[in-house]
């Protein structure tokens, strides 16, 4: 295993359109997370799954953002009627347990 | 208030000094910090986590946590050109799966 990774690497859509992003964790990783980094800020935190469940999910998200982790193993990150503010790197990120997480290279999102 | 506030840098020290780096959060019952490294153009890197007050340390960092100031610190012994990056400091709370991120301070270290 050789750590996280995400698919596609870049994304360039046009406003309106779906996207949909993946993320396969380590794989002995229960605990998997999204996050969303704009240029000169810090992750911001979108979503928690633990295993299958998702536990936690952002205030800060519309209903057009929404995550699965079917099975408990690879995740989805789906943006739906995408915006030129959607434009971002979406990181995601896993952990086995509350020591810290292994993050994924990203998936550049670009909305024109 | 940011609920996590670091000094946005650029913070510029010469080659074998000591960089020091701070980190103020706003929620008291956080209980999990973390020190992530970020490179420029690719994703974070965990280098140290803390969880009980006092000093951690692992190779030349070294973690520094102060509950009752809600203060965290990263210290970086004889820095390195290759330490030049962004830092991100990192909360959670407790019994909550939410980690927070500062924006990050930005650490250039001249040769």
């Amino acid at each position: 295993d050789t750590g996280v990774s995400q698919d596609p690497r870049h994304k360039i859509t046009k406003r309106g359109q779906n996207v949909t992003f993946r993320c396969d964790p380590i794989s002995e990783h229960n605990r998997l997370y999204w996050y969303r980094q704009t240029l000169g800020q810090g992750p911001e935190f979108l979503t928690y799954f633990q295993n299958e469940a998702q536990l936690e999910k952002s205030r800060l998200l519309s209903d057009r953002f929404s995550a699965e982790r079917p099975k408990g193993s690879f995740s989805t990150l789906e943006i739906q009627r995408t915006e030129q503010g959607d434009s971002a790197m979406y990181l995601c990120a896993s952990s086995l347990s509350a020591w810290g997480s292994v993050f994924g290279p990203g998936t550049r999102l670009t909305v024109t | 208030q940011k609920e996590v506030e670091q000094n946005s840098g650029p913070l510029s020290v010469p080659e074998g000094a000591i960089a020091s780096l701070n980190c103020t959060y706003s929620d008291r019952g956080s209980q999990s910090f973390f020190w992530y490294r970020q490179y420029s153009g690719k994703s974070p890197e965990l280098i140290m986590s803390i969880y009980s007050n006092g000093d951690k340390e692992d190779g030349r960092f070294t973690a520094q946590l102060n509950k009752a100031s809600q203060y965290v610190s990263l210290l970086i012994r004889d820095s390195q050109p290759s330490d030049s990056a962004t830092y991100l400091c990192a909360v959670n709370r407790a019994g909550g799966f939410k980690t927070i991120f500062g924006a990050g301070t930005r650490l250039f270290v001249k040769a």
